[in-house]
């Protein structure tokens, strides 16, 4: 069975705040991910790492950031939350060995007031 | 470059019925296919997928066959169920270290009892 957690799992928090939203797994994945999911459902990669040390841009610009320090470890950063922040964010992983097949956290719902 | 169209939705069918989703892609060469499900306040999971030409995934009842005449990959079961309902994402993958996937904007179904 696939390891992969968020905390928290809602969060609402007022405009100008720094936020961290976690996200780890234990399945010892190298490749992990963040997406913004909007309203209609789609999801937009906006960070992705190929393992500790590693962190690249998204399809999507975001004002977040991220660091990979630790294989199973990959948090997610806003330094002033806005509304625009607004959304669902869902961390992933993968391993290339078992296809890309990627397994997905249950998600962080923010809303930023 | 890549890419995944599923057809408009959203979706609403009786129990029992018939359901077809359509997914087509764009992409050079043979990529990995997809179908991931996301319940209600859930993240992704993956329902079923196919990593070459003809090959049929096939999961809870659902199933889909890899046509690269047509580069579809069409999601088909033949009697839904309430407990079905959810958003269905078509996506494509690249075997290798540095691939990702890409999905299509998802679908909403909704049965009705």
């Amino acid at each position: 069975e696939a390891d992969i957690y968020q905390t928290p799992r809602y969060l609402v928090i007022g405009t100008g705040k720094k936020i961290t939203l976690e996200c780890s797994q234990t399945m010892g994945h190298d490749k992990m991910y963040w997406y913004q999911q909007d309203p209609g459902m789609e999801l937009h990669l906006i960070h992705y790492s190929y393992g500790v040390n590693s962190t690249e841009k998204g399809d999507l610009s975001s004002e977040s950031t991220v660091s990979r320090i630790r294989t199973e470890h990959f948090p997610l950063t806003l330094e002033s939350a806005r509304p625009s922040h607004t959304s669902q964010y869902l961390c992933a992983s993968s391993d290339p060995i078992t296809g890309n097949e990627q397994f997905f956290g249950p998600g962080t719902r923010l809303t930023v007031l | 470059g890549n890419s995944v169209t599923q057809m408009e939705g959203p979706v609403t069918l009786s129990e029992e019925a018939f359901l077809t989703i359509n997914c087509t892609y764009t992409a050079t060469g043979y990529p990995s296919l997809f179908w991931y499900v996301q319940y209600p306040g859930e993240g992704l999971q993956l329902l079923l997928k196919a990593t070459k030409a003809d090959d049929k995934g096939s999961n809870k009842g659902f199933e889909a066959t890899y046509r690269k005449e047509t580069t579809s990959f069409h999601l088909e079961k033949g009697s839904v169920q309430v407990s079905d309902s959810a958003v269905y994402f078509c996506a494509l993958s690249w075997t290798g270290a540095n691939s990702k996937l890409t999905f299509g904007k998802g679908i909403t179904l909704s049965v009705r009892p």
